[in-house]
């Protein structure tokens, strides 16, 4: 069984201060995907990325898939409110189905 | 243009009931899932169908019956439902395109709640 764990479980931070959330996992991703999912509605896909070291950016989002493809992270800039939800890695590791991490629930205070 | 669209969005009924959750997706996807996220927003899979036929059932309780009877619909429907159904359900469709990633596009959810 394929676990991802995600880090830290909850984020509090400042409007305009920078974080990173980590996703982790001891087997190798084919490929990894970040969803971003708000209250009352399903998760949205944000990236995904496929070779070891690859970096994705998405305005203010950076993604980077680690070097051997078992983690990657995600790097906010001038994190702003409408940043705030739950942030979710999934992982397909060569089967059929997608595998979900255990989530980092992102506040941004104004 | 709603991508993927499930029906209904709540769900209140007691014990012992049975209910179905239908979704549809307007993609042309030829993979639709059913995922289960509980109360601490675990997303776990419980069922994969393509092109109508069941790939993937994640050791969820029989009483659990999906049917697609067409590669755009895959309705749910729970019998003798119990406290511990309660959960949000996601269903969520992807394409399979040769060697390209898998990618999930998800519907709004549908909360059940048993009492």
């Amino acid at each position: 069984t394929q676990l991802l764990e995600q880090s830290p479980q909850f984020l509090s931070i400042q409007e305009g201060e920078n974080l990173t959330v980590y996703c982790n996992s001891s087997s190798v991703f084919s490929s990894l995907q970040w969803y971003r999912q708000e209250p009352g509605e399903g998760p949205v896909l944000l990236v995904t990325v496929v070779t070891g070291g690859e970096v994705k950016k998405l305005k203010r989002l950076t993604f980077q898939f680690g070097d051997a493809r078992k983690d990657s992270s995600l790097h906010i800039t001038a994190a702003q409110p409408g940043d705030t939800g739950l942030y979710l890695c999934a992982g397909n590791f060569g089967n059929e189905k997608l595998t979900f991490g255990t989530g980092t629930r992102l506040t941004i205070i104004p | 243009d709603t991508a993927v669209s499930q029906t209904p969005k709540y769900l209140v009924t007691q014990m012992g009931n049975d209910k179905s959750i239908k979704c549809e997706q307007n993609l042309g996807h030829d993979t639709m899932y059913w995922y289960k996220q509980d109360s601490k927003k675990f997303l776990k899979i419980m069922f994969s169908y393509n092109n109508k036929e069941l790939i993937i059932n994640e050791t969820v309780p029989n009483r659990f019956s999906p049917k697609s009877p067409d590669k755009a619909h895959l309705n749910l429907h729970i019998n003798s439902l119990e406290l511990g159904d309660s959960a949000v359900y996601f269903c969520a469709s992807s394409q399979e395109l040769g060697s390209a990633p898998l990618e999930a596009f998800f519907g709004q959810g549908t909360r059940l709640t048993v009492v």
